[in-house]
């Protein structure tokens, strides 16, 4: 089983519509959890760190359920420019110190 | 240009040759991190320094693969006997807290 796992997609929407990912994490250690935006032949970029209680930044919601090892983001009212691939990132302290591991990432097409 | 900067960017090399790639990270932070992506997948771990200590390396990585950072500042990342299974985009990070910094990737094409 892969550490993190997200549904690669494609997601097509509309403009306007909303839509959300989801992703989850196998190991019960970790600590951090990200979102990050990567557009074709781009490097990844942070979108928004992930907060237990759950956050918000302005479109974007990020949502953390510890117990099922699930972590989610929601965009609202979505945008061409929203086009990217989202990768969720989670964090783990090892007896070396962090590790930073990365799903495969989540492709967002919004569409006229 | 203050970001984190990897060379060269691009990369074509015949099968058995050795590469080596650099990345100079934000001056400040200590952390520095080695990623390889293909398409369509996400960036995968391949190894960690902090300052001039490389404190993780994936399993994954193998013998022919090397990391560098000697001074806890730059990091090179040499493959020796590339295969063509070695093409992809190796990415460098850097951070000094919880965002990673991306440098532009460095590709490697195998032929």
């Amino acid at each position: 089983r892969k550490e993190v796992e997200q549904d690669p997609g494609p997601f097509n929407v509309p403009e306007g519509a909303t839509v959300a990912f989801n992703c989850t994490y196998s190991n019960s250690a970790s600590q951090s959890f990200f979102w990050y935006r990567q557009d074709c032949r781009k490097e990844p970029k942070l979108l928004m760190s992930v907060y237990s209680s759950g956050n918000e930044d302005g479109r974007f919601t990020a949502q953390l359920n510890r117990a099922s090892q699930y972590i989610s983001l929601l965009i609202r009212d979505s945008k061409l420019s929203d086009s990217a691939t989202y990768l969720c990132v989670v964090l783990i302290l090892t007896g070396g110190g962090n590790k930073l591991t990365f799903g495969t990432g989540t492709q967002l097409k919004v569409e006229l | 240009d203050t970001g984190v900067s990897q060379d060269p960017r691009h990369k074509i090399t015949k099968r058995g040759q050795n590469v080596t790639f650099r990345c100079d990270p934000i001056s400040e932070h200590n952390r520095l991190y080695w990623y390889r992506q293909t398409l369509g997948q996400g960036p995968e771990f391949l190894t960690y320094f902090q300052n001039e200590a490389q404190l993780e390396k994936s399993r994954l990585l193998s013998d022919r693969f090397s990391a560098e950072r000697p001074k806890g500042s730059f990091s090179t990342l040499e493959i020796q006997r590339t295969e063509q299974g070695d093409s992809a985009m190796y990415l460098c990070a850097s951070t000094g807290g919880r965002e990673l910094f991306f440098g532009e990737g460095s590709r490697l094409t195998v032929l």
